[in-house]
């Protein structure tokens, strides 16, 4: 089975510029997440979808952050304009439906962002 | 206000036994996980309890009471390659999952 698909892997670009993360879900999956993880802040949720609708984007940091889902097979979190305090690795997650009994949350490998 | 509470960091002897403990206060609780994270990799799914007391999985035992608001997970026969962070979420009563911070477990020979 595929799991959640990320890219790039990794990417390092200069302050100002846009950078755009792509996420495949595990098909079938009605849920997907972004997150973002650092040594200071640890997993922090940034959006939601569930089936394909942002349900809790609470945790976008600001308007330099969007997130869509236009099909359930693809999601994209794009940063606009970039700033070195964006560095940090970005996971997208999917899961069956809403969280509960048997319902985990499955992540893809990151994206390592590094914004100089 | 919605906290989770797991210690940073922890070293064990390879062979011996170890918990690690969570306490939360969330709004509500629909169910907790324990993740593993090694350095430089996603988290992956480890267990989840719902219900009070001890689900067993091989090396891995997790632990819940609700009433108590607390959670260990145990890892026995330590190997090397259980070194790692290992994540405690709670989902809450929207459905909305509450993250620790985290806890390094070091193993050392």
């Amino acid at each position: 089975d595929a799991g959640v698909i990320q890219s790039p892997r990794h990417e390092v670009t200069e302050m100002g510029q846009e950078v755009t993360l792509r996420c495949k879900p595990i098909s079938g999956h009605n849920s997907l997440f972004w997150y973002r993880q650092t040594m200071m802040r640890g997993l922090e949720l940034l959006i939601y979808f569930n089936n394909n609708v942002p349900i809790d984007d609470s945790g976008m940091p600001e308007d330099r952050f969007s997130a869509k889902m236009p099909n359930a097979s693809f999601s994209t979190l794009k940063i606009q304009p970039s700033e070195p305090r964006d560095s940090a690795v970005y996971f997208c997650a999917s899961s069956l439906h809403r969280l509960n009994s048997g319902n985990t949350i499955y992540f893809g490998e990151g994206s390592w962002l590094t914004v100089v | 206000g919605q906290n989770i509470d797991q210690p940073t960091e922890m070293t064990a002897t390879e062979g011996a036994i170890v918990q690690i403990n969570c306490t939360y206060q969330t709004s509500g609780f629909n169910g907790l996980f324990w993740y593993q994270q090694h350095a430089g990799e996603a988290p992956t799914f480890l267990s989840y309890n719902v219900l009070d007391g001890l689900e067993e999985k091989g090396r891995f035992s997790s632990f819940l009471s609700r009433s108590k608001g607390y959670s260990y997970l145990l890892l026995k026969e330590l190997q090397m390659k259980d070194s790692a962070s290992y994540l405690c979420a709670v989902i809450e009563s929207n459905y909305q999952l509450i993250w620790g911070a985290g806890t390094k477990l070091i193993i050392k020979p």
